[in-house]
């Protein structure tokens, strides 16, 4: 089944305190990328990466770190989480970023609250 | 980026149709409509696109204007469980990061029983 796995599921945690957020795809895609979603904001785009090795800022990228050195993993990484990073976090992929007619998966969320 | 503006909220009766209008009036040539929904406690969740042409899928019906400045998306039949926000969503290719989606406030539908 083509699916999009985030861990963990939920997740408090206490300011500073380093913490990584895992993603993980199985349909060869090579775009990723990061949302946050948060009450009257919507979703915006954290990180996203073209592929292997290439990645780049979104719209809300301060306070966040992301890796790919896997093209089916793209972990989100807070080095030192605040409360204002307490929020809705969505994983997604889609096959690559020139392709403007296929659709995009995205995981279940992570609930993360910085205490 | 071009801007799609839709209504707060919808009411529909279970087992009715739906329409769920989208106002896209600076859309470009090449940007796709694309509409995603998000049921409570996940995540959004990928409905139908279109470029020019009417679509029809599984789960549902998109409807575009000629002149492609408007869309509608079109559920059927609703059901308890289409009870989600709604969410269209131009893509186009004006940016280097074509891939991002650009969600609005979308439109939250509630199914009556």
């Amino acid at each position: 089944e083509a699916q999009v796995t985030q861990n963990p599921r939920y997740l408090i945690t206490v300011t500073g305190k380093k913490l990584t957020v895992t993603c993980s795809q199985n349909m060869n895609h090579e775009y990723m990328s990061w949302y946050r979603q948060d009450p009257g904001l919507g979703l915006r785009q954290i990180y996203y990466s073209m592929n292997v090795e290439v990645t780049d800022k979104g719209d809300v990228p301060e306070g966040y770190k992301v890796s790919r050195k896997e093209k089916r993993n793209f972990p989100l990484i807070l080095e030192s989480p605040s409360p204002n990073q307490t929020s809705l976090y969505f994983c997604a992929s889609s096959f690559d970023r020139n392709t403007l007619n296929t659709e995009a998966f995205f995981g279940q969320g992570t609930r993360l609250t910085v205490v | 980026d071009a801007k799609t503006t839709q209504p707060n909220s919808m009411e529909s009766n279970e087992e009715e149709p739906v329409h769920l209008p989208c106002n896209h009036s600076t859309i470009s040539g090449t940007d796709y409509i694309h509409w995603y929904r998000q049921l409570p406690s996940q995540g959004p969740e990928y409905v139908i696109h279109g470029l020019t042409s009417n679509v029809n899928n599984r789960m549902a019906s998109l409807a575009i204007a000629e002149d492609r400045k408007s869309s509608t998306l079109i559920l059927h039949r609703a059901t308890l469980r289409d009870a989600a926000v709604y969410y269209c969503i131009l893509r186009g290719s004006r940016s280097g990061n074509t891939g991002k989606l650009i969600f609005g406030q979308g439109t939250t539908l509630q199914v009556k029983p």
